[in-house]
């Protein structure tokens, strides 16, 4: 069955350090990998998108990285913001079809 | 640039209720999805629709129905409800064109008592 597993689940960290979040998946053969940041009571918003030939996408402080070797992704936030206090959700994408498989996401909180 | 929206935000509704989530974007995407969202699990796929009058299963979709008879509408209807449908549903599109990007409505709050 094809997976998505995130880790941490949650993490709490001083504004204006750094952090990565990590992505591990097993879905195979697959056509993209994304991150999505999720504010409180909001839907989730695209932060990158990366496709299996792609190793970096960055979005401002934040940065993607994709092995698809170890079919491993992580997403680093540069010098972290209160806003920046959101779940992380690392989505990745069948090759073929429609579907999509998401992991259960990261939980930041940044706190000053 | 309305986007997506979902309504109603918020609804409590009884066991047993029929309740249809409605879900309308301006882009006229081709693609749209009802997920739900539950604590400890990852965004689930209720159904999905590729064009208007066509829908597909996805993930989990006992208990609900979908209809698309117009590309910017895309509403859910949970026939009757029942206490593990209360979730955050998710209403999403995504263009033929868009780059693989899907846009998220804000959600709707189900709470079923």
């Amino acid at each position: 069955k094809n997976q998505v597993e995130q880790s941490p689940q949650s993490l709490i960290i001083l504004e204006g350090k750094n952090c990565t979040l990590q992505c591990n998946y097993t879905v195979s053969p697959f056509s993209n990998l994304r991150w999505y940041k999720q504010d409180t009571g909001r839907g989730p918003v695209s932060l990158t998108i990366m496709t299996f030939s792609e190793n970096t996408k960055s979005n401002g402080r934040y940065t993607a990285t994709l092995d698809a070797d170890t079919k491993q992704s992580s997403l680093h936030i540069t010098a972290s913001q209160l806003s920046d206090s959101a779940s992380y959700i690392c989505v990745v994408s069948e090759k073929y079809g429609n579907k999509l498989v998401f992991g259960a996401g990261t939980i930041l909180r940044v706190k000053s | 640039d309305a986007g997506i929206t979902q309504s109603p935000r918020y609804k409590i509704t009884e066991t047993g209720r029929q309740v249809t989530l409605m879900c309308h974007q301006t882009w006229s995407h081709s693609y749209m999805f009802w997920y739900r969202q539950d604590l400890g699990h990852g965004l689930r796929l209720i159904y999905y629709s590729a064009a208007a009058d066509i829908t597909d299963k996805g993930e989990v979709p006992d208990g609900y129905v979908v209809s698309r008879s117009k590309t910017e509408n895309f509403p859910l209807t949970l026939e009757s409800a029942t206490r593990s449908q209360t979730s955050v549903y998710f209403c999403a599109s995504r263009g033929r064109n868009s780059g693989n990007t899907i846009y998220f409505g804000e959600g709707s709050w189900l709470t079923v008592v």
